[in-house]
């Protein structure tokens, strides 16, 4: 299976604030990988799918960048309703495998 | 606007099989585009994709669930389901039902999750 590994696991930041997570794959991926939030007890929302393609309804202060085995997800000006959990997972090969999150709490 | 709705019980006893279905509204479980997937997510493991299936039948699993789910489909009811046998504590999680498109191989619809627990 290819692992993904997220850094950091946690920060935190002020509304406004530019915020980069990155992730990492265990092997290249080209462009097949997919950045998802998830809030407290609701199912994960798909933010970004083929690395950089925003979805459909998502604000455009959400970007993803990458290809290979390195990938970025940044939110420009972080908002009070950005607070959450975020999870990148890649789709090259099955099992589609996750990275284990990073929570962005309010400083 | 496409919905989905998870259901089944909340509690399986160890070695019985974990029975879950999902309600799709607002969209078909017939239509080509999209395959209809199950992911679960523990504190212990994360989130972990368990399987989809698209409308022509066809399937695709996770192996490290050791050939115990299996996928189902039923166009006449809008549904899709899952069935997880030989549960141990390990499967209680919850569930999530989503709809992937095949274009982007992405889960862009979820639904709100159901918890369960395998206990005795």
């Amino acid at each position: 299976d290819i692992q993904m590994t997220q850094s950091p696991s946690s920060l935190s930041a002020s509304v406004a604030d530019r915020v980069t997570i990155t992730c990492r794959a265990s092997q290249t991926i080209s462009t097949s990988l997919n950045w998802y939030q998830q809030k407290p007890g609701k199912a994960p929302k798909l933010l970004i799918y083929g690395a950089s393609n925003l979805y459909s309804g998502v604000p455009s202060r959400f970007s993803g960048s990458g290809s290979g085995t390195d990938f970025t997800l940044t939110i420009s000006s972080l908002q009070p309703e950005d607070f959450a959990t975020y999870y990148c997972r890649q789709s090259y090969s099955s099992p589609g495998t996750f990275g284990q999150g990073t929570k962005v709490e309010i400083k | 606007q496409v919905q989905l709705q998870e259901s089944g019980p909340g509690q399986v006893k160890p070695s019985e099989t974990l029975s879950l279905t999902c309600t799709v509204s607002g969209g078909s479980v017939s239509s080509g585009s999209y395959y209809w997937s199950w992911t679960r997510q523990s504190p212990e493991k994360g989130l972990e994709w368990i399987g989809y299936i698209h409308n022509t039948g066809s399937t695709n699993y996770n192996p490290s669930l050791k050939s115990r789910a299996t996928i189902s489909i039923d166009t006449s009811k809008n549904q899709f389901s899952l069935k997880l046998s030989s549960v141990t504590a390990a499967d209680t999680a919850v569930y999530y039902c989503a709809r992937g498109t095949i274009l982007t191989s992405a889960d862009g619809t979820w639904g709100q999750g159901t918890m369960v627990t395998v206990s005795s």
